[in-house]
């Protein structure tokens, strides 16, 4: 069964860390884009940043770029993003997706949630 | 950036109706849009990519159409289990941008 799962959500705040994990199972998550969503809550949807198959290209939002970092672990079939600087504005559930060839996001794991508050 | 909006931003409908969403876009994206469907507390779900494409699935009561900057997401005989929050997204350049949703209640 095809599967992402997050980890590494909490309580942080402003102006602390935290690294969220997504794991992928059942797919060869080097094979594809991967993307992290967030979600403010009672908000809609927004793209945070994605990382291409061989790990050549990252793409960040300018929300997040030079504050969140991504990375993956082939072995581990595991994308990882490093959150520094938090604001409270970060304050949303994330979503790890994977990248389907026509640009869309076919597998959604279930959301991590970061609160960013004193 | 790419604008996506979305209307209406919600709409209520009786079992049986047919329910039409719009999405459209601040510049052509071809066929780069996908649809997707939320419950609360839950993640996104493909219904739709390149426009029109329905994914393995999904009923076929929901279709897609559209292209360039005007998309529409069709729901025909709508069903109790459609209550869901329904966003776009265009994927034809970064960054990935999704419309405001559109919240369809029964």
């Amino acid at each position: 069964e095809v599967q992402l799962v997050e980890s590494g959500g909490g309580l942080v705040q402003p102006g602390g860390s935290l690294r969220l994990s997504c794991a992928a199972s059942g797919f060869t998550f080097s094979s594809y884009w991967m993307h992290w969503v967030r979600q403010a809550p009672g908000k809609g949807l927004v793209w945070v940043l994605s990382f291409n198959n061989d790990g050549s290209n990252r793409v960040y939002a300018d929300s997040v770029k030079g504050r969140f970092t991504v990375s993956g672990d082939n072995a581990k079939n595991t994308l990882y993003v490093q959150m520094n600087s938090l604001r409270a504005e970060d304050t949303a559930v994330y979503y790890c997706s994977r990248g389907a060839k026509d640009r869309t996001m076919d597998v959604w794991g279930q959301g991590t949630t970061v609160t960013v508050s004193s | 950036d790419i604008q996506m909006t979305q209307s209406p931003s919600s709409v209520s409908a009786s079992v049986g109706d047919r329910v039409t969403i719009t999405c459209r876009a601040s510049q052509g994206i071809s066929s780069w849009l996908a649809w997707y469907q939320q419950k609360p507390g839950k993640a996104p779900k493909l219904l739709i990519s390149a426009a029109s494409s329905l994914e393995s699935g999904v009923p076929s009561r929901f279709s897609g159409s559209g292209s360039g900057t005007d998309f529409t997401l069709t729901i025909n005989s709508l069903q109790p289990e459609d209550s869901a929050t329904y966003y776009c997204q265009q994927g034809n350049s970064f960054p990935f941008t999704f419309g405001g949703g559109t919240k369809v209640e029964i």
